[in-house]
């Protein structure tokens, strides 16, 4: 299995820009989600989606941030417009929800994307 | 709700000696619970989890974890420290017959000295 894949894996962009973050979860995979982390923060959870339905998007900071889940194989994450505070890694993950045996959910991570808005 | 405390920021040991973890939890279900690890600029990657099954479960790289629900502890141990062991360690709970309700601690970090 490929596992998460993430891209860009890194990104310098100018302030005012669009940034897209885009995530392919593993296959069969019916739980995506989308965390930042920072070191002043750590790790947020910023959305998550269970069969491509956004679930709890509480933790996306404001309104310059969007989520997307077309389908079961694709997601973005968008940030526009992109300001300096908005520098982090962000990670990807997902996991499948294993009826009945509840068998743990365990979230498989992508290697994150590291932006940097100057 | 659910939550967990990572009581330690930052834990350092010497090279070849025990390392401890502590993370405590709490869970109005029965919890799944997971010790992840994030070596300098990479993602994280699953150490160990537990699952209702047997309470000492153990992990990759020699990494093993107790559950104690009396004392609603999973704290992460190793019998000899290497180097390579030096990154953050994160204790994440997830309860049962919940949508993927995941919660990440804070976060420790440990320091190996040589």
């Amino acid at each position: 299995d490929a596992g998460v894949i993430q891209s860009p894996r890194h990104e310098v962009t100018e302030m005012g820009q669009e940034v897209t973050l885009r995530c392919k979860p593993i296959s069969g995979h019916n739980s995506l989600f989308w965390y930042r982390q920072t070191m002043m923060r750590g790790l947020e959870l910023l959305i998550y989606f269970n069969n491509n339905v956004p679930i709890d998007d509480s933790g996306m900071p404001e309104d310059r941030f969007s989520a997307k889940m077309p389908n079961a194989s694709f997601s973005t994450l968008k940030i526009q417009p992109s300001e300096p505070r908005d520098s982090a890694v962000y990670f990807c993950a997902s996991s499948s929800r294993d009826r009945p045996t509840f068998s743990g959910n365990t979230i498989y991570f992508g290697e994150g994307s590291w932006l940097t808005v100057v | 709700a659910q939550s967990v405390t990572q009581l330690d920021s930052h834990v350092s040991v010497s090279e070849g000696t025990p390392v401890l973890l502590r993370c405590n939890y709490s869970s109005s279900y029965s919890p799944s619970l997971f010790w992840y690890v994030q070596h300098p600029n990479k993602g994280l990657q699953l150490l160990l989890k537990y699952t209702s099954a047997a309470t000492l479960v153990k992990g990759i790289n020699g990494f093993e974890a107790e559950f104690k629900k009396s004392e609603t502890s999973f704290h992460l141990t190793k019998p000899s420290a290497h180097m390579s062991d030096a990154a953050e360690y994160f204790c994440v709970v997830s309860e049962m017959n919940r949508d993927d309700k995941i919660i990440f601690g804070k976060g420790t970090r440990l320091h190996i000295l040589p």
